[in-house]
């Protein structure tokens, strides 16, 4: 599983109120990925980080905020939740095999805004 | 940016019959194309890849093909088993400092 811990693994939300995922890795990689999955839309990127304090936007960035202070915590933050934000979040780290960058992904958080 | 579109979205063979499930890209410029494999209610798992500069890769029943003229690439199940039925989803990325673009998965079903 490449050392990849999401927490929680299940939540239940009311609209409007904030929500923290957070991606935790135990094996120092450098770049962390937040990515959702809904149907019919695949696996779209939020945000990722390249390093502490590094990050920057995906292509579904809005809405979802993320800090990463600590290279093995990354949190993904919904500021104030929205119906539209129920979805399987998963976190997901990096190896380079040469210039291949592969994926390892977190077991996911199943996200539900009621 | 690029765009990675699948087709069909859901597909569905004979257990032993082989599938083939298609990609297409439009950057010319990516030059990696990952396959990743979600079964249900679990997490998507890399299970092959390939490099613009190969035409083929095979790991045992999986194969993946690129037409790099046409802009597609397939990946080959050959004597299909249930435990293949799953999500699979093509990417593709232009190099290091590019991020994937993922498509939005085909449903494989293989029927005992």
């Amino acid at each position: 599983d490449a050392g990849i811990t999401q927490s929680p693994r299940h939540k239940v939300t009311e609209t409007g109120t904030p929500v923290t995922l957070r991606c935790h890795q135990t094996e120092n990689h450098r770049y962390m990925y937040w990515y959702r999955q809904d149907p019919g839309h695949g696996l779209r990127l939020i945000h990722y980080s390249y390093g502490v304090k590094d990050t920057d936007k995906g292509e579904v960035s809005d809405g979802y905020s993320v800090s990463r202070s600590k290279t093995e915590d990354f949190l993904l933050t919904l500021e104030s939740a929205t119906s539209s934000q129920t979805s399987v979040y998963f976190c997901a780290i990096s190896e380079f095999q040469g210039e291949n960058e592969k994926l390892f992904f977190g077991s996911g958080t199943q996200l539900s805004v009621l | 940016g690029e765009n990675v579109e699948q087709h069909p979205s859901t597909l569905s063979v004979q257990e032993g019959d082989s599938a083939v499930i298609k990609c297409t890209y439009s950057d010319s410029a990516s030059n990696y194309f990952p396959w990743y494999k979600q079964e249900l209610g679990k997490r998507p798992q890399l299970i092959i890849d390939i490099r613009s500069n190969v035409g083929e890769k095979k790991d045992q029943r999986i194969a993946v093909t690129l037409n790099k003229t046409a802009k597609h690439f397939s990946l080959h199940i050959t004597e299909t088993q249930p435990e293949d039925s799953a999500v699979y989803f093509c990417a593709a990325n232009k190099g290091a400092n590019s991020k994937l673009t993922f498509g939005k998965g085909i449903t494989l079903s293989v029927r005992p």
